[in-house]
């Protein structure tokens, strides 16, 4: 099972709003609903953004929300704030004929 | 509140095993499913293993497969993996995390694997 695809850095302006992209295949993001982003500061565990492709849990910032086309899912922050920096990985069920998840390559955001 | 704590990281031989577990707290594990997912240095996020709530039904990587044995102790809130036949690119980051609607939920902090001779 190949990684997501995710641009490899992404960069904005306090109270920006920026997008990243993760593009798997039909056999992942194009088939399941449940694909879910992480941000992952330096040297800390992974926290779980958006569940199911655009499902906020309890406690994070409205400011993030997630979509989903075809095979393509996004992660949009808004109103960028400097604790936003950090590096974000999407995540895609992968089916019971491959059975386990595919994480993202991984993109680094920078607050500039 | 929800706690995960890995234990059991340390460097090991190529060749060589080694047994994690993860020690939970604050919610009812025997109702959670529960993951491994593991981070090579300065690399991203690759996930290992998965079990179901009352151990019946397991999925690996297959990476991993026939070599890691993920495992649960209800009776002591305990998650387990058994990693054998270890090599190089075994070194990681090992987490356990909480299955939540079809993905890993929340994380524990990690124990660090280094295989080396």
């Amino acid at each position: 099972q190949s990684a997501l695809t995710q641009p490899a850095s992404v960069s904005g302006s306090p109270g920006q709003s920026i997008t990243i992209s993760c593009t798997g295949s039909s056999s992942d993001v194009g088939i399941y609903n449940l694909v879910s982003w992480y941000q992952q500061h330096p040297g800390k565990a992974p926290k779980l953004m958006i569940y199911e492709a655009t499902r906020r849990p309890s406690g994070v910032s409205q400011r993030f929300s997630g979509s989903k086309s075809g095979n393509t899912a996004s992660l949009t922050i808004s109103g960028l704030q400097a604790e936003d920096e950090a590096d974000y990985y999407c995540c895609s069920y992968a089916g019971s004929d491959a059975p386990g998840y595919v994480f993202g390559t991984g993109t680094k955001v920078t607050v500039v | 509140q929800v706690q995960l704590v890995e234990s059991g990281g340390g460097v090991v031989q190529p060749g060589r095993s080694l047994r994690l577990s993860c020690a939970t707290s604050g919610f009812t594990f025997n109702t959670h499913g529960m993951h491994w997912v593991r981070q090579a240095p300065g690399k991203g996020l690759d996930w290992v293993a998965l079990i179901w709530y009352d151990g019946s039904i397991k999925y690996y990587a297959d990476s991993v497969k026939g070599r890691f044995t993920i495992s649960r102790d209800n009776s002591k809130n305990t998650l387990s993996l058994q990693m054998n036949s270890l090599t190089a690119d075994d070194t990681a980051v090992y987490y356990c995390a909480t299955e939540y609607t079809g993905t890993p939920g929340v994380w524990g902090q990690g124990t660090l694997v280094t295989v080396s001779s």
